[in-house]
């Protein structure tokens, strides 16, 4: 079974710029979550959707958004990007029913120059 | 506000010695946590959970102890490999919200 991948690996973009990334799941997987990781903050849980719906939503602002499709892709979107949103952006599937088993991807990396 | 707590950012253990990762949370409606581990340039993958009905669950060298009452729940390894090097994060859950993770311990293993 494939695992979760990630699209793409690493992006350099500059303030104000916008930018998308990818994430298909495991497939049967209805759930997927995605995290920012930066140093020394951890895994800050930004939103999760299941069969095309946000379920669970953390504290980032609203030029953080995410969308799912019906084949439970996933899409993340940051607007206007700021050098603070340099991250390690992880999308992380479940099957929605045992959301404690996250089976992460290896991530994106973003680079805000 | 950081619900889940670890305090040590690194710890560094002889080859063949326990490691000892502490976890500390806030939130007492969690009930159910688990232990991830990271590699440089990779996904965290999940290495073992426990319930808060229990307060031991073992898996082959890795075993994690939770004290509701101190709200601490600890990841022991035995013997460490330096295969184990790596970034620990501790999460925590309420049933039907997100995982909290905490800022992770990275944890290397000296030969």
């Amino acid at each position: 079974k494939a695992g979760v991948t990630q699209t793409p690996r690493y992006l350099i973009k500059t303030r104000g710029q916008q930018v998308t990334l990818s994430c298909s799941p495991i497939s049967g997987h209805r759930s997927v979550s995605w995290y920012q990781q930066t140093p020394g903050q951890g895994l800050q849980f930004l939103f999760e959707y299941f069969s095309e719906t946000q379920r669970n939503k953390g504290n980032f602002p609203g030029r953080f958004s995410g969308r799912q499709f019906s084949n439970s892709r996933s899409e993340m979107n940051v607007s206007t990007l700021e050098l603070g949103d340099s991250a390690l952006y992880l999308c992380a599937s479940s099957s929605g029913t045992d959301n404690e088993k996250l089976f992460f991807g290896s991530g994106t990396q973003l680079s805000v120059l | 506000d950081q619900q889940v707590k670890q305090n040590s950012p690194s710890l560094s253990v002889q080859e063949g010695r326990i490691s000892i990762l502490n976890c500390d949370y806030t939130n007492s409606m969690f009930d159910y946590f688990l232990w991830y581990k990271k590699y440089p340039a990779e996904g965290p993958t999940f290495l073992i959970s426990i319930s808060s009905i229990k307060d031991k669950n073992e898996d082959g060298r890795f075993t994690v102890f939770l004290n509701k009452s101190a709200k601490h729940l600890s990841l022991h390894i035995v013997p460490s490999q330096p295969g184990d090097s790596a970034v620990y994060f501790c999460a925590a859950l309420h049933s039907g919200y997100a995982l909290n993770f905490g800022k992770g311990t990275s944890l290397l293993v000296t030969p």
